[in-house]
């Protein structure tokens, strides 16, 4: 089926540690991954992306890991911040540019 | 001011009633979506639109209704509202571009919606 998901509902850090996030996707055929970071109150808005003609995409303190064998995605935060607390989404282009979102997972960072 | 316009931001309305939600945008973009959030269930896509002409349901259409009056506009009307459509909507535009099949969404602040 068309399904975007995450493993783990919430997730708390130590600041200073890095942070993963995994989401898992059930559509062989998407071809595009993207990350969100929800602030209370606030719309998404863009982290990082890949497609899926790649494993591995970085930028500014994140990291996007791409394994399509196991259908997996993830979100890696470097030294995580206490401004990385947020709701983090992925989606997927599931084809015809139909964009779907994942259920979230709730960043929460430890002092 | 903000790329991405939603009007109303909140509203209490009662079942039966009919409800439309605005959208505008000053990005320019063709593309643009309206998106429902509930706790707990993420984002699910209502309806997405490429353009003027061209309007596609989502994973959740039903009981939702849209009309792209022009490139900056697409509003999302509940005909007949109901306690279940009780939910943060939100609409977002996109610079996608064909080449490369990729492209980021911009989101408004959303519009809080409540169905009594």
């Amino acid at each position: 089926g068309e399904s975007v998901g995450l493993h783990l509902p919430t997730l708390s850090v130590q600041e200073g540690d890095n942070s993963i996030i995994n989401c898992a996707y059930s559509n062989s055929a998407s071809d595009y991954f993207i990350w969100y970071k929800q602030e209370s109150g606030k719309g998404p808005q863009f982290i990082i992306d890949i497609r899926s003609n790649m494993d591995k995409r970085q930028g500014q303190r994140v990291t996007v890991l791409l394994n399509k064998t196991v259908k997996h995605l993830s979100l890696q935060i470097a030294a995580t911040q206490p401004g990385d607390s947020a709701v983090y989404f992925c989606a997927e282009n599931i084809g015809d540019d139909k964009i779907i979102f994942g259920k979230g997972t709730r960043l929460h960072i430890l002092p | 001011d903000a790329d991405v316009t939603q009007t109303p931001r909140n509203r209490i309305t009662k079942t039966g009633k009919r409800i439309m939600l605005e959208c505008s945008q000053t990005k320019g973009h063709d593309r643009m979506y309206w998106y429902r959030q509930d706790p707990g269930l993420g984002l699910r896509l209502i309806y997405y639109s490429f353009d003027v002409k061209d309007i596609n349901k989502g994973e959740i259409s039903d009981g939702y209704s849209v009309s792209r009056q022009a490139q900056a506009k697409f509003s999302l009307s509940l005909e007949s509202a109901i306690p279940n459509q009780t939910a943060l909507y939100f609409c977002a535009t996109s610079d996608w571009a064909s080449e490369s099949n990729t492209g980021e969404l911009f989101f408004g602040e959303g519009s809080r919606l409540t169905v009594l």
